[in-house]
């Protein structure tokens, strides 16, 4: 089965950048999601369709997707934004999830 | 904007069969290309896709749990449901219904959730 693979943890300093990768076989090939959990909430859509963001995401949210990996990046990372974040792609009509990454803004 | 809200019972016997409804409010459940979908989280843990409905009828369902899943839909009250047989303890986790919109080029993405439901799994 299709596994989408990200580190448990990053961590990064206010204002700086922060990236979080999400790898799979091909995964260039397919579209990527990209979601954000704050403890206790639902998760929201942050990226989709590879780069795309949806209406009322800041703009320091990026992302990228080319060959075996997927990248989600924050530019100029705010307090707000340390959450939990994972990738999605779609396998044969199922929905794969990543593992998830913990943002840490220290 | 739509809303979605799941409910049902929050604790469920071993070896019985977990039921869920997500109500949607706010559009309707028949119109758009929309996939209606569940994702449970066990506690301190990552999502893991359930299985969805299209309103065309078709279903998918993740392979793990296929054997146990039935997702159906309600046009006559906008709902759609859960149903997860003979469960363990394992199956304990806050359990989420989102909406997957299409945004074209075979590309969906989940853009609205629920708030979630806690489902304990003991006896």
């Amino acid at each position: 089965s299709y596994e989408l693979t990200q580190p448990p943890s990053v961590s990064v300093s206010p204002g700086q950048t922060a990236s979080i990768t999400c790898s799979g076989d091909k995964l260039g090939n397919i579209y990527t999601c990209w979601y954000q959990q704050k403890p206790g909430q639902s998760p929201v859509m942050v990226i989709y369709q590879d780069t795309k963001r949806p209406s009322g995401i800041p703009e320091r949210f990026s992302a990228s997707n080319s060959g075996n990996t997927a990248t989600l990046t924050i530019s100029g990372t705010q307090a707000m934004d340390e959450a939990d974040y994972y990738c999605q792609a779609w396998d044969s009509n199922t929905v794969i999830f990543g593992g998830g990454t913990k943002l840490t803004v220290l | 904007q739509v809303q979605l809200q799941e409910s049902g019972p929050g604790l469920v016997k071993p070896s019985q069969t977990l039921s869920l409804t997500c109500t949607v409010s706010g559009g309707s459940i028949n119109r758009g290309t929309y996939y209606w979908s569940w994702i449970r989280q066990p506690a301190g843990k990552g999502l893991e896709w359930i299985g969805r409905f299209y309103t065309s009828g078709s279903t998918n369902y993740n392979p793990s749990l296929k054997s146990r899943v039935t997702i159906s839909i309600d046009t006559s009250k906008n709902q759609f449901s859960l149903e997860l047989s003979s469960v363990t303890a394992a199956d304990t986790a806050v359990y989420y219904c989102a909406r997957a919109n299409y945004y074209g080029s075979g590309s969906y993405g989940m853009d609205v959730w629920g708030q979630g439901t806690t489902v304990t799994v003991s006896s």
